[in-house]
C-alpha cells in the first residue's frame, strides 16, 4: 500500500531563515510527487509536482528515489508562506487519485 | 474561468440523518475525485469518476457512503444515515483526465469545501 509521512505537525521559523518541509513516501511503481498548500480561508492547490523540476515561490522539491524522500525547501521564508502544506503521491496505476500526508502547518514568524 | 463548486458550504444535521454534498467541476475535465479532510484521519481519497466508466469506490468508508455522477459532470455524494465520525471538510476536486496507465498525472483543481457537521 501507498503511503505518505509528514513527520512535523508545525514548523515555525523567523521570516529569512531557510525552510524544508519534509516528506517520505512508500509505493512500489514509479512515483509522482506533489507538494499542494493551503493558505488560510482559501482552497487546497497544487504548489508544484516533482517531474516540473522548477521552483515555485522560490519552493523546490528534489525527488530522492533511494531516500524515498521529496522534502520542500525554500532557502528564505516570508512571512506569505505561512499555510499548510502536505505532500501528496499519485496512484498512476489506478485513477491517479492521491494519498495525502498528514500535512505540516508552516509559521514565518516576523 | 469558474474553478470547482461545492454546496453547501456548511451544513449541520442530526445524527441519523441523509446528506446530499453536491459538487461542479471544471467544465470538460472527464476526471472528478471526492475527499474528506477530518481531524483524525487527514485527507483521504473516498471515491473517483473517470468519464462514464463505473467509479472507484475503493475510498468509501463505509455503505452508507455512496456517490453518482451525472451526465459525466455534476457530482453528489450521499451519506445516509450519518453519525458523528462522519463530522469532516468534504472536498470535491476535477481534473483533465485520471486514466489508468498513462505516466501523467493531470493537476487536480479542488473545490472550497462543504462542512459537515454532525450533532
Amino acid at each position: 500500500a501507498q503511503r505518505v509521512t509528514q513527520p512535523e505537525k508545525l514548523l515555525s521559523v523567523f521570516k529569512g531563515a531557510p525552510v524544508e518541509l519534509k516528506c517520505n513516501y512508500s509505493y512500489s511503481g514509479s512515483p509522482e510527487l506533489f507538494w499542494y498548500v493551503q493558505y488560510s480561508r482559501q482552497r487546497l492547490q497544487l504548489l508544484l509536482r516533482h517531474i516540473s523540476r522548477e521552483s515555485i515561490k522560490g519552493f523546490t522539491a528534489d525527488l530522492n528515489k533511494g531516500e524515498t524522500s521529496f522534502h520542500l525547501k525554500k532557502p528564505f521564508a516570508q512571512e506569505e508562506d505561512s499555510a499548510m502544506y502536505y505532500c501528496a503521491l499519485s496512484n498512476n496505476n489506478a485513477g491517479n487519485m492521491l494519498t495525502f500526508g498528514g500535512g505540516t502547518r508552516l509559521m514565518v514568524k516576523p | 474561468g469558474a474553478g470547482v463548486s461545492q454546496s453547501p458550504s456548511n451544513k449541520v444535521t442530526e445524527k441519523g440523518k441523509d446528506v446530499e454534498l453536491r459538487c461542479d467541476p471544471i467544465s470538460g475535465h472527464t476526471a472528478l475525485y471526492w475527499y474528506r479532510q477530518s481531524l483524525g484521519q487527514g485527507l483521504e481519497f473516498l471515491i473517483y469518476f473517470q468519464g462514464n466508466s463505473a467509479p472507484d469506490k475503493s475510498g468509501l468508508p463505509s455503505d452508507r457512503f455512496s456517490a453518482e455522477r451525472t451526465g459525466g459532470s455534476v457530482s453528489t455524494l450521499t451519506i445516509q444515515r450519518t453519525q458523528q465520525e462522519d463530522s469532516a471538510v468534504y472536498l470535491c476536486a476535477s481534473s483533465r483526465s485520471g486514466l489508468a496507465g498513462v505516466p501523467y498525472t493531470y493537476e487536480q483543481y479542488f473545490g472550497p469545501g462543504t462542512r459537515l457537521t454532525v450533532t
